[in-house]
């Protein structure tokens, strides 16, 4: 199975700065079909999972402009450019690629 | 708006089975894959298994293959999750997601399974 590594596991951020979530897989994530399947997404605190960002970079409707996705290969990055206190939860990045679809550990973002 | 609702959760012994199912609405699921991902309680996301729109393939997780059926009634738009020889590791919330591994957008509010004695 492909392994998805995040880092940081735990990230205090002050509100009003950004934060920054690497993902790395132990493959490539490029499918046969030329796209990258790796999507990012937000758990608040008892809710289920939310997608924010797909194919590396997409951000789906309604997602703050503040959340961007980037990376290729192997190497991804979720960037928040000004965190809210809205923003308070634990993202996991996904790799859809590759059977079966693994996710990263998750990263608890919160604020200091 | 588009919608997935779980049910038939609950607690199970050891050995014993449940089903899972997932309601659609808002949506055409014939048009979609669908599946399942599990969450073991303050533990992260599992695939556990995928289907076609047509039901004609299916993928499932190493972890439950054999002891987990996947299926659909397209005309009833409701997904399942026949969980039997269940184990103690089976114990998460279980929820329902829109579209396969590759696409996958909507989750519903899950269903909690616990098997313990």
């Amino acid at each position: 199975d492909v392994v998805m590594t995040q880092s940081p596991l735990s990230l205090p951020v002050t509100l009003g700065q950004p934060a920054s979530i690497s993902c790395r897989s132990s493959q490539s994530l490029v499918y046969s079909d030329g796209n990258t399947y790796l999507n990012w997404f937000q758990q608040r605190p008892g809710q289920s999972p939310r997608r924010l960002i797909y194919k590396v970079s997409n951000r789906d409707s309604g997602v703050p402009d503040r959340f961007s996705g980037s990376g290729s290969g192997t190497d991804f990055t979720l960037k928040i450019s000004r965190v809210e206190a809205e923003d308070v939860g634990v993202y996991y990045c996904m790799q859809g690629t590759h059977w079966p679809a693994t996710f990263g550990q998750g990263t608890k973002v919160e604020i200091k | 708006e588009v919608q997935l609702v779980e049910s038939g959760g609950g607690l199970v012994q050891p050995g014993g089975s449940l089903r899972l199912s997932c309601a659609a609405s808002g949506f055409t699921f014939s048009n979609y894959w669908m599946g399942w991902v599990r969450q073991a309680p303050g533990k992260g996301l599992e695939w556990v298994a995928n289907i076609k729109q047509d039901g004609s393939d299916k993928y499932y997780v190493d972890s439950v293959k054999g002891r987990f059926t996947i299926s659909r009634d397209n005309a009833k738009n409701s997904l399942y999750l026949q969980m039997n020889s269940l184990r103690a590791e089976d114990t998460a919330v279980y929820y329902c997601t829109r579209g396969g591994t590759h696409v996958v957008d909507i989750w519903g509010q899950g269903t909690m399974v616990t098997v313990s004695s």
